[in-house]
C-alpha cells in the first residue's frame, strides 16, 4: 500500500545545476500537486496538475517545470538551482479536489 | 491578500491535557478549511469543515468552523505523546485550481 512514493528522499545541489524530483501515486488520482514547506511558511504550492497533460501554476512556480508523464507520474525540476530553492518538497494526490495524500518529502539543500 | 493565521506557534502541555488549536483566516470566498498533522514527515488529512457551526469529530479529536467570525478551531482531549506534532490549517479556495492557502502550523509537544 505505497499511496504517494516521492525520490530521492534527499539531495544536496550546487548553484547552477539541474535536477528532477519525481512522484508517484497508485490510487488512481487525477490531481496532483508539488508544494515547498520553509520554516515559519506553512506550505506553498508550486504546480498542480488536475489530470494526464494539464498543468498550472501555483503561488511560487518561478524556477521550476513540471510534467504529468501519465495518470501515476508528476515530476518537478529545477532547471538551474538557486540557494533561495533550498527547503523541503511534497508531493500529494488527490481524488476528491484537495490534497489529500502526501509524499514523506525531498529534503534538498543548494549551496 | 489572503491570509491564514496559526496561534499559539508552539505550545507545550503534559499527557491528559487538553489543548485548543485556533485558526483564523482572511479570505473573502472559500470552499472549505482543512486540518493537518504533520509528524516527522508527511502531512496527514485530518479535517475538511464546509460549514459554519457544525463539529466535526474523530476520536479525541474534533474541530469547528465560525465562518462569521473568521476562525477555527481544532480541539484535542486527554493527550498523548503520540499527539506531538505540528498541526496545519488551510483554506481551499477552488477545486479547479488546487490552490490552498496553509497557515504557519501549530507546533504541539506532549510530555509524559
Amino acid at each position: 500500500n505505497a499511496g504517494v512514493t516521492q525520490t530521492p528522499k534527499f539531495q544536496v545541489l550546487k548553484t547552477g545545476q539541474s535536477m528532477t524530483l519525481q512522484c508517484a501515486q497508485d490510487m488512481n488520482h487525477n490531481s496532483m500537486y508539488w508544494y515547498r514547506q520553509d520554516p515559519g511558511m506553512g506550505l506553498r504550492l508550486i504546480y498542480y496538475s488536475a489530470s494526464e497533460g494539464t498543468t498550472d501554476k501555483g503561488e511560487v512556480p518561478n524556477g521550476y517545470n513540471v510534467s504529468r508523464l501519465n495518470k501515476r507520474e508528476f515530476s518537478l525540476r529545477l532547471e538551474s538551482a538557486a540557494p533561495s530553492q533550498t527547503s523541503v518538497y511534497f508531493c500529494a494526490s488527490s481524488g476528491s479536489g484537495f490534497p489529500q495524500h502526501f509524499g514523506d518529502g525531498t529534503r534538498l539543500s543548494i549551496l | 491578500e489572503d491570509k491564514v493565521v496559526q496561534s499559539p506557534l508552539s505550545l507545550v502541555v503534559h499527557e491528559g491535557d487538553t489543548v485548543t488549536l485556533n485558526c483564523s483566516y482572511e479570505v473573502t470566498n472559500f470552499r472549505s478549511l482543512l486540518w493537518y498533522k504533520q509528524e516527522k514527515k508527511a502531512p496527514t488529512f485530518l479535517f475538511m469543515l464546509t460549514s459554519s457551526g457544525i463539529e466535526k469529530k474523530s476520536g479525541r479529536l474534533s474541530s469547528i468552523l465560525d465562518k462569521k467570525e473568521l476562525f477555527s478551531i481544532l480541539n484535542i482531549t486527554a493527550t498523548q505523546t503520540g499527539d506531538s506534532a505540528v498541526y496545519l490549517c488551510a483554506i481551499f479556495l477552488n477545486s479547479n485550481t488546487g490552490k490552498l492557502i496553509f497557515g504557519q502550523g501549530t507546533t504541539l509537544q506532549v510530555k509524559p
